[in-house]
């Protein structure tokens, strides 16, 4: 069965710091992924995504994610974070070859940026 | 580009009464999700279409939820009898593509429903 794993509850930073949001993955076949975003008494908004090829994958509001198979981590980056980062931020996996049609999520990381 | 709508916004009840929320997707968006997110955890998916089909329901508690999308358009997912801890907030989101397709499979999310059963 898939499964994806955020292990940081919280991820606290400086502004103007790089930042790293932790996510780690399990899937028997190859994973689509996705990262999205929550702000306050708002829906998900979609970040990005990798489903093949580079493993680097850049997004929007300058984020970016690595894909790593050997470690099965995407791990979401931004080399300088700015307050307004501040939020929510889900990774999520598909197995597209046995999980049927079903996204599953990660638990969150809340960002903290702090000025 | 209208995103996804959801109402109502905010809904508070007693445990066994039964409520109602309603969404209408992104024009032209054939597959349209149910999730339920409680508090702490992320997005749990309910069921999902495609058009007026089910695709997946393996987690919707049958015994007291029910959703339908007819026409294949908008959708309404019910709960009854709710219990306490169905409290939640309920997150319909939309995708362009049936999942299985090689192109985006990006979800787009209404600001949800946020439910209380006392």
């Amino acid at each position: 069965a898939q499964s994806v794993a955020q292990p940081e509850d919280q991820v606290n930073v400086a502004e103007g710091n790089p930042l790293t949001v932790k996510c780690t993955y399990s899937v028997s076949g190859n994973p689509y992924l996705f990262w999205y975003v929550q702000y306050p008494n708002r829906g998900l908004q979609f970040l990005l995504k990798y489903i093949t090829g580079d493993n680097l994958v850049k997004g929007s509001y300058g984020f970016e994610a690595e894909f790593n198979k050997s470690q099965t981590s995407f791990h979401l980056k931004k080399p300088s974070a700015l307050v307004s980062d501040s939020a929510l931020y889900f990774c999520a996996v598909r197995d597209i070859n046995t999980g049927g049609f079903k996204t599953i999520f990660g638990a969150g990381t809340r960002l903290f940026v702090k000025a | 580009e209208a995103g996804v709508a959801q109402s109502p916004r905010y809904k508070i009840i007693e445990k066994r009464q039964s409520v109602a929320f309603w969404c209408n997707p992104i024009s032209g968006h054939a597959t349209l999700y149910w999730y339920q997110q409680i508090l702490g955890q992320g997005p749990k998916l309910l069921i999902q279409f495609q058009n007026n089909g089910v695709v997946d329901d393996s987690q919707l508690p049958k015994d007291r939820f029910s959703a339908e999308r007819l026409k294949g358009v908008d959708s309404t997912l019910k709960i009854q009898p709710a219990k306490l801890e169905d409290s939640a907030v309920y997150l319909c989101a939309s995708s362009l593509e049936f999942p299985s397709g090689i192109a985006k499979n990006i979800q787009y999310f209404g600001a949800g429903t946020r439910l209380s059963v006392l």
